[in-house]
């Protein structure tokens, strides 16, 4: 029940384009779905997080779209770059709960091709 | 830079050997964290200090073994590790667990081959 799983496991977009990664989530008490970024060579670095009570939150060409009643959240980057090319990781947590443990997805590697 | 610094960059050891990984933060926070993250596998959480005590061990084997002498120092410490141990390890820094702002800041990893 603590699994986050990732959809797809890489992904090919042109320049310009949109790129969605999926997550899915089974633990009802998760309440904060933050989105990982990491680049080769460097460790992950927070790119944008969303709480339940809202359906959609975006930052720049980046959105999040969360569903609870399907628990499903999805990364969307809009007009795509070549500079964000890296490997995304969703998280999800309980916050509050005595305990600082985020759960990853296994990883999505992202590749944006000129 | 995130402020969170790892040393070594790179680490290659024998299964015999004794070697340990040290992590730094400059950015005044109270918990740190190590995680291990291998290929095609989630972000595993191994352990979590707060304010200097631990308050997580994922049945981490015994063979890793933190320590936290400040705030602002995390070490794990490796012996007699497997070659199912090469990984890159993380360390990581929040203000403090179960705080409302759940930033975690990652460093650069210490990429670990045990031969």
């Amino acid at each position: 029940q603590q699994q986050v799983k990732q959809s797809p496991q890489s992904l090919i977009v042109q320049k310009g384009g949109i790129s969605i990664i999926n997550c899915a989530y089974e633990n009802t008490a998760f309440d904060y779905f933050p989105w990982y970024q990491q680049f080769p060579g460097k460790g992950p670095a927070l790119l944008i997080a969303i709480r339940p009570d809202v359906s959609e939150k975006k930052e720049g060409r980046f959105t999040i779209s969360f569903n609870k009643s399907a628990k499903q959240f999805s990364l969307h980057i809009m007009d795509s770059q070549p500079g964000d090319s890296a490997t995304y990781f969703c998280a999800a947590m309980v916050v509050g709960a005595g305990s600082y443990q985020l759960t990853f997805g296994k990883g999505t590697k992202l590749s944006v091709i000129p | 830079e995130t402020g969170v610094t790892q040393t070594p960059r790179h680490l290659v050891m024998g299964m015999t050997n004794k070697k340990s990984l040290k992590c730094e933060q400059h950015l005044g926070h109270n918990a740190m964290y190590w995680y291990k993250q291998s290929a095609k596998k989630p972000l595993e959480l191994m352990f979590v200090y707060n304010f200097k005590e631990q308050t997580e061990n994922n049945s981490v084997p015994s063979r890793f073994s933190p320590e936290c002498p400040n705030s602002s120092h995390l070490f794990l410490h490796l012996h007699t590790l497997q070659p199912e141990d090469s990984a890159l390890y993380l360390c990581a820094s929040s203000q403090a667990q179960g705080a409302t702002n759940e930033k975690l800041f990652f460093g650069s990893g210490t990429q670990l081959s045990v031969l």
